[in-house]
């Protein structure tokens, strides 16, 4: 059973870049897409896009200008990077094992608060 | 705005059979495959159903998922009073390469 962990700083400044890392266990992250979404306090679920093992990424439009995935395999790990944050971007930030269309987001982190705020 | 449109509530009695829809534009929901996820409160997604109507390993089989037209719709029959949760539909968009969610439907249990 693959199990995903976020980590990170809980608090960033606004305009400065939100960095979190998904560390993968249970399994190899040599397969499949690995996808971020995150859910604003009390709101619904937004996806931010995903990065296939062999290292293609696709993100959401409404992130594409300022967001970049990325794997590190030798540690089994994907990262996200939004940069020029405001209070908007204070979610909770999930990680997640993403079969597309034929699986469905199938696996889930158990998601990290991140606060923007200076 | 979501591109896919939930009630923002539904509820039931434990026992009673309870329905979430979930609806789209023209030929999108027709189009694309439709997962279901639940939230419990406090708790990550967890997923019901994916490619319209399959269940995961493990999923109780007293919800099923369905799709008609420009909708799809997920089932709880037997409902429990663990089934209080947000429900969220969500699609595989192939234009985009990527995932649309719909803004989420809360199941209280009476």
């Amino acid at each position: 059973q693959v199990q995903l962990q976020e980590s990170g700083p809980a608090l960033v400044k606004p305009s400065e870049t939100l960095s979190l890392t998904c560390t993968v266990s249970g399994g190899s992250i040599n397969s499949h897409y690995w996808s971020w979404i995150r859910q604003p306090p009390g709101k619904g679920l937004e996806w931010i896009g995903y990065v296939y093992y062999r290292g293609t990424t696709r993100y959401s439009p409404a992130f594409t200008s300022r967001v970049s995935i990325s794997l590190d395999t030798s540690n089994n790990q994907f990262s996200l990077r939004l940069t020029s944050t405001t209070a908007a971007d204070t979610a909770v930030y999930y990680c997640a094992r993403d079969g597309r269309a034929a699986a469905g987001i199938d696996s889930w982190g158990r998601g990290t608060l991140v606060a923007v705020s200076s | 705005q979501s591109l896919l449109t939930q009630p923002p509530s539904v509820s039931g009695a434990p026992g009673q059979r309870v329905t979430i829809s979930c609806s789209g534009g023209t030929s999108y929901i027709e189009n694309n495959g439709v997962n279901w996820y639940q939230q419990l409160p406090g708790k990550a997604p967890k997923l019901l159903i994916y490619y319209d109507d399959l269940l995961p390993s493990g999923v109780s089989d007293r919800f099923s998922g369905s799709k008609s037209g420009t909708s799809a719709s997920l089932a709880i029959s037997g409902l429990q009073s663990e089934d209080e949760a947000h429900y969220y539909c969500a699609l595989w968009d192939d234009s985009l390469n990527g995932w649309v969610f719909g803004g989420g439907t809360k199941l209280t249990v009476l």
